[in-house]
């Protein structure tokens, strides 16, 4: 079974730059999440879709991050404008039963 | 409560020998809780999970201990190898609602040959 795969693996930006994520979960999941994990902390939530609603956004800042996933299988992420503490790991994760996360790879943002 | 901190805690064993990481969660409310092995430059994999109507579970290799009275979580690593070398993750979440997955801190496992 193929894994959550996340592109690109790295991106390296200026601040206030936009910049964009794209994930596939694992097929047949309908709970797909993105998470940010800063360097030495455990990954946070920032969005939960089941299928192509929203479940939980509550710690998206909406101001300069959006996420969609349209036709309920894959997921962007973007940041616009990018700021310095968004440097981090964006990592992406489904989910069948909304217990067991599979994760991604994720992608490693550094803002300068 | 949320992962804070900047610095892992750390745990040194040689090959061989068990680990034991050990994690508190701060909600009681929680029901369902997931260890995930993180190595560099990976995502969290999927370890071990437990549910709250139990207190001890067992894969290959690992046991997870919950004890709801002092919310401590446990991961417990038999014979440890060179590559269990990891950072450790608790997580914790409710069956209520959105399934919201909180992360702990994270121990760093370094195993000695």
């Amino acid at each position: 079974e193929a894994g959550v795969a996340q592109s690109p693996r790295y991106k390296i930006i200026e601040k206030r730059q936009s910049v964009a994520f794209w994930c596939n979960p694992i097929s047949g999941h309908a709970t797909l999440y993105w998470y940010q994990q800063i360097l030495g902390q455990g990954p946070k939530l920032l969005i939960q879709f089941q299928n192509n609603g929203v479940v939980d956004d509550s710690q998206l800042p909406k101001d300069r991050f959006s996420a969609e996933r349209l036709k309920g299988v894959d997921s962007t992420l973007k940041i616009q404008p990018a700021k310095l503490e968004d440097s981090a790991v964006y990592l992406c994760a489904s989910s069948w039963d909304r217990n067991i996360q599979y994760f991604g790879a994720g992608t490693r943002l550094s803002v300068l | 409560g949320e992962s804070v901190g900047l610095h892992l805690p750390t745990l040194s064993v040689q090959e061989g020998d068990n680990s034991i990481i050990n994690c508190a969660y701060s909600n009681s409310a929680s029901d369902y809780f997931i260890w995930y092995k993180q190595e560099s430059g990976k995502g969290p994999q999927f370890i071990i999970d437990i549910r709250s109507n139990m207190d001890k579970r067992q894969g290959q290799r690992v046991t997870v201990l919950l004890n709801k009275t002092v919310k401590h979580l446990s991961l417990q690593i038999a014979a440890t190898q060179p590559g269990d070398s990891a950072v450790y993750f608790c997580a914790e979440t409710t069956n209520q609602g959105a399934q919201k997955l909180v992360f702990g801190q994270g121990t760093r496992l370094t195993i000695n040959p």
